[in-house]
Order: C-alpha cells, then sequence, then structure tokens
C-alpha cells in the first residue's frame, strides 16, 4: 500500500509555544490529506481536511486559527498547534486520500504525540 | 462529529477462533474501509470495498460490503495473538461533504 510518514512522531513542548507537525505522502501525490485526533481508547475524530492550493475545512467545534493547516505541495501537509496548552496534548494522526485508479482509498500516517507541559 | 456504530465494542476471544465485527450506519456510503490500529501508531488498512455485495478477502480477513450500503462486517479467520488490537471501519460518503465517517472501534484481545 501507500506510504504516509508523519514528523515528528513525538514532541513534548512548553504551553505557550507552538508546534508544527508533518504529513507526507511518499509515493503518491495527496490532492486531499485529512487531519485526524485521537485521545486514549477513543475513536479518530476528524479536525479537518486540507486541499492542496486552498483553504482547508475545517470540523465543527475546531478552532482554524488554533490549528493552522497549510497544503502547499501535492505530497505535504502541515498542522501547527499555536500557542498551545495542556489540553491540546494527544495523539494527532493524518491521512492522504489516495485516487489511484479511480478508487477512493485513506491511508494513514504513523501519528504524533503531543505533549504540552 | 458523526461515527458509526460498530460492535462488538471489545471482545476476548481464544486463539483459533474466528471473530466477527460489524458496523452500521443511517447513511449509504459509496467506499468502506477497514483499519487496524496498534497503540501508539497510526491505523493501517486492512481492506477495502467499492461496491455493494462485494466480498473480499485479504489472508486470513474477510469482508463483505451490505447490499443496502449501510452496513459492513469484517471476519477473521483463525485467530492469533498478533490480530490484537483496535479494528475500525470507514465508510466514505460523496453526498454533501466529502469524507470518512469512522466506526467506534472494536478492542480485540487474544488469549493464546
Amino acid at each position: 500500500g501507500a506510504v504516509v510518514s508523519q514528523h515528528p512522531s513525538w514532541v513534548i513542548c512548553k504551553s505557550g509555544t507552538s508546534v508544527k507537525i508533518e504529513c507526507r505522502s511518499l509515493d503518491f501525490q495527496a490532492t486531499t490529506m485529512f487531519w485526524y485526533r485521537q485521545f486514549p481508547k477513543q475513536s479518530l475524530m476528524l479536525m479537518a481536511t486540507s486541499n492542496e492550493g486552498s483553504k482547508a475545512t475545517y470540523e465543527q467545534g475546531v478552532e482554524k486559527d488554533k490549528f493552522l493547516i497549510n497544503h502547499a505541495s501535492l505530497t505535504l501537509s502541515t498542522l501547527t498547534v499555536t500557542s498551545a496548552h495542556p489540553e491540546d496534548s494527544s495523539f494527532y494522526i493524518c491521512s492522504a486520500r489516495d485516487l489511484a485508479g479511480a478508487r477512493e482509498t485513506q491511508y494513514f500516517g504513523p501519528g504524533t504525540r503531543l505533549l504540552v507541559l | 462529529g458523526q461515527q458509526l456504530n460498530q460492535s462488538p465494542q471489545s471482545m476476548f476471544i481464544q486463539e483459533g477462533e474466528d471473530v466477527s465485527m460489524n458496523c452500521t450506519s443511517s447513511s449509504i456510503f459509496n467506499t468502506w474501509l477497514w483499519y487496524k490500529q496498534d497503540p501508539g501508531e497510526g491505523p493501517v488498512l486492512l481492506i477495502a470495498l467499492y461496491k455493494a455485495g462485494e466480498l473480499t478477502s485479504n489472508g486470513r480477513l474477510t469482508a463483505q460490503f451490505g447490499i443496502t450500503r449501510k452496513d459492513s462486517f469484517l471476519n477473521i479467520s483463525a485467530s492469533i495473538p498478533s490480530d490484537v488490537g483496535i479494528y475500525f471501519c470507514a465508510g466514505y460518503t460523496t453526498s454533501g461533504t466529502y469524507k470518512y465517517i469512522f466506526g467506534t472501534g472494536t478492542r480485540l484481545k487474544v488469549l493464546a
């Protein structure tokens, strides 16, 4: 299957700082990527849909000024958690939409664990 | 956000037993995907289904796209200890917004 990478895999930061997480599709182009957040023992919660060359679409309740998304190329989307607070600590996972052969598939990155002190 | 009903929520089984889990929705989906997630990692795609009634296998795994397009099931035959993990279904819809809706997850534990 297609490969999606995420960097960093984990990060610890001080409250008030900003953290950038990168999501890359390594062997395919992705016009659409998704950002999810996952709390312990829960399912994935979609935060936003990242579209190459245009603004991201945020889910209800997700602050777009807090979680900045940039999808500058067909293989890279970034999520920046601005002015992070302890409640932002979570597991963040990206995915990339693969339309190869016109069949809809979504591949996930390995996730980034964020701990805000 | 919206989630699919997935059952069972968790299950303990003996090694060698078969496992069955399902996902239901009130909405119609065009695509059903099944994923497995290990602790601290991202979900890994197991099987993708694209047509109502489609039955697809991947090794010991078999999944079916329900004929009504509102449900899907996943079977694991002859379970082994490494099948432990959380299994998620995901439905993709093209009505309204184009996005994936995830199931609540089935936590599987295999007793050796």
